[in-house]
């Protein structure tokens, strides 16, 4: 049980475009996700709690208005981030579970703005 | 501020080895603590562990928590190539919010 797919695995994009990234829940309901950051060679750094229905809440220092989430249903939350620049290159990870089965991760995504 | 520290940040053994990762934390209200293994890509969940005292076991792989310590080790066991990777530990508070902590991790290197 919860299993969790995140899509595309790698995306390229110029800068000043936006990237959506897409975390599903496949076989449970998840009222609340998490988006994460990883820079290279250091833990996962929480931007984002993403609550069905209703805002995000953001951890400090993130920008709401560069990276906007969307929680419009109990099996989906996206993360956009807009207007990208070379310095949001980074691999971006969503996690969803529960307490019984623990909490999993997508498979991540790697973003690198050109 | 909930606090998570892994140690060591790094380990290097023989294939073989057995090695113990430790993990110990400060958390307001404790809910569970949760160990994870990364490898190229994202986290692929281990064990989670609520109780004081209780092994979890898979395979070679084993943890237990002591809340009087406020800390967790995770031991492998007759380690293989394939256990390299980076161990990740991470807590949960009890009030309602999900949001995990995480430690830096340690980094395990088995040589062949």
């Amino acid at each position: 049980g919860a299993v969790v797919s995140q899509h595309p695995s790698r995306v390229i994009c110029k800068s000043g475009t936006s990237v959506k990234i897409e975390c599903r829940s496949l076989d449970f309901q998840a009222t609340t996700m998490f988006w994460y950051r990883q820079f290279p060679k250091q833990s996962l750094m929480l931007m984002a709690t993403s609550n069905e229905g209703s805002k995000a809440t953001y951890e400090q220092g993130v920008e709401k208005d560069k990276f906007l989430i969307n929680h419009a249903s109990l099996t989906l939350s996206t993360l956009t981030v807009t207007s990208a620049h070379p310095e949001d290159s980074s691999f971006y990870i969503c996690s969803a579970g529960t307490e019984d089965y623990g909490y999993t991760f997508g498979s991540g995504t790697r973003l690198t703005v050109v | 501020e909930d606090k998570v520290v892994q140690s060591p940040l790094s380990l290097v053994v023989h294939e073989g080895d057995t090695v113990t990762l430790n993990c110990s934390y400060e958390v307001t209200n404790f809910r569970s603590l949760l160990w994870y293994k990364q490898e190229k890509k994202a986290p692929t969940f281990l064990f989670m562990l609520t109780s004081s005292g209780i092994e979890k076991k898979s395979g070679r792989l084993s943890s237990i928590l002591d809340k009087k310590e406020l800390s967790s080790i995770l031991n492998i066991t007759a380690t293989q190539t394939g256990d390299s990777a980076i161990y990740l530990c991470a807590v949960r508070p009890n009030f309602g919010n999900e949001k995990l902590t995480f430690g830096t991790g340690t980094r395990l290197t088995i040589i062949p």
